[in-house]
């Protein structure tokens, strides 16, 4: 079973900071996930990754797959951005059993 | 719109009374999932269905069971709740297993008393 540790658990940042949360995971993946979840508890995803970096907006997600680690980084944040982001990953495919870190929770000051 | 659906919402019930989350998508996705979210635990994947028919167990399955007859609907069936099933519920669903993106549902908060 895989271990996926988040790091940190909580990040409190000033508006248009850029921001980094990290996920580490212990075993080999086929597939790496970002999650966001609003304060009112809505789950959207936003990046799927197997190698690489992928970019949608101003938020970036890269992934090492020899360290086993991945970066979610904002840019510019804002106070919408605010909220708690999940990762999680699956050693089969892309969404087949998933684990789930416990979360980094952001907010963003004005 | 497309939309995963959930119901109810919200329900508070007692220890051994069966009821069922049903969960309903409207995108013709092969794949759904439920996951339970608890404090300090996180989200958990209960069950998952890679299409009609097949099902199959993720990391905390025990005290659940699921039915996927139709495409659209996945629902989760508690036969007899415990209140250690007290949790938030999500379903959610993507084109394929291998989709970049899942689309979840609102979410279920379940009490056992």
């Amino acid at each position: 079973k895989n271990e996926v540790e988040q790091s940190p658990q909580n990040l409190t940042a000033q508006e248009g900071e850029f921001i980094t949360i990290n996920c580490s995971y212990s075993v080999g993946i086929s597939a790496l996930h970002w999650l966001q979840q609003h304060p009112g508890g809505g789950i959207v995803s936003l990046f799927m990754l197997s190698s690489g970096k992928k970019k949608h907006g101003r938020l970036i997600a890269t992934i090492n797959i020899q360290e086993k680690h991945s970066s979610l980084h904002i840019t510019a944040s804002h106070p919408r951005d605010s909220a708690v982001y999940i990762c999680a990953v699956s050693i089969n495919f892309g969404n087949e059993k998933l684990t789930f870190g416990t979360g980094t929770r952001l907010t963003i000051i004005p | 719109e497309a939309q995963v659906t959930q119901n109810p919402r919200y329900l508070i019930t007692v220890t051994g009374k069966k009821l069922t989350v049903t969960c309903s998508q409207n995108m013709n996705h092969e794949y759904m999932s439920w996951y339970r979210q608890d404090p300090g635990l996180g989200l958990r994947q209960i069950y998952y269905s890679m299409n009609v028919e097949v099902t199959d167990k993720g990391d905390v399955p025990e005290g659940y069971k699921v039915s996927r007859k139709e495409k659209r609907n996945f629902p989760l069936i508690l036969e007899s709740p415990s209140p250690n099933q007290t949790s938030l519920y999500f379903c959610a669903s993507s084109f394929n297993y291998n989709s970049n993106t899942q689309y979840f549902g609102p979410g279920t908060r379940l009490t056992v008393l």
